[in-house]
């Protein structure tokens, strides 16, 4: 079975200072990995997928993700935070099966101090 | 292009009740997953409907049901609500082409109260 691991469930930086918000995986196959992000009330939004091709996948509003196969690690990273940028982070993996369901990490809740 | 809508936003309901929740596919889109998203966790998989058929299902009880129509719209049906049903349930659709597998992409959720 796979699974994902967020190694912190609350990160704190400065407006203006860079992000890393930290996710293990655990697979049995080459794994198809996500982060996408939650704002308050509204749904969640793809941020970046990796999908077996370059391991330094990049996403939108500036984020990015280095797929490590021998650290099973996939971080997001951003170079500099913006206050748009607090919401809850998820990373995901998606299975194997016909369904090819989402397994979701618990979140990580990223705090923007002005 | 249009996205993944939901209805209703807001849902109350008392234990024992049954409720329908709905969903619409982004355009084009023909897979539709659903999941449950308690207060403070991540989303778990209830299940998949491809071409009106479940496509696989996670870890819950049948009182969780389904269905796929023609037009790709879906109901996530519940019944003999508990109150663990508690929570956002959330739509995602996809297009399915071939072996690949394609990105989900999400509705912005109805929130289910039971009191």
């Amino acid at each position: 079975a796979q699974s994902v691991t967020q190694l912190d469930s609350h990160v704190s930086v400065s407006e203006g200072t860079p992000v890393l918000l930290r996710c293990n995986y655990s697979s049995s196959y080459s794994p198809s990995l996500f982060w996408y992000v939650q704002h308050p009330n509204k749904g969640l939004q793809l941020l970046l997928k990796y999908t077996s091709a370059a391991t330094l996948v990049k996403g939108i509003n500036g984020f990015e993700a280095e797929f490590k196969k021998s650290e099973t690690s996939f971080h997001l990273t951003k170079p500099s935070a913006h206050m748009s940028d607090a919401a809850e982070y998820f990373c995901v993996v998606r299975g194997p099966g016909s369904a090819r369901q989402l397994t979701f990490g618990s979140g990580t809740q990223l705090t923007v101090l002005p | 292009e249009t996205g993944v809508t939901q209805s209703p936003t807001h849902l109350i309901k008392t234990r024992g009740q049954q409720v329908t929740l709905r969903c619409s596919s982004q355009s084009g889109h023909n897979t539709v997953s659903w999941y449950q998203q308690a207060l403070g966790q991540g989303p778990q998989f209830i299940f998949q409907y491809y071409r009106e058929e479940e496509n696989g299902r996670g870890n819950f009880p049948p009182r969780f049901s389904g269905l796929q129509f023609p037009n790709y719209s879906s109901e996530l049906n519940v019944n003999a609500l508990e109150l663990d049903d508690s929570a956002l349930y959330l739509c995602a659709s996809s297009l399915v082409a071939g072996g690949v597998g394609d990105t989900q992409y999400f509705g912005p959720g109805t929130r289910l109260t039971v009191l």
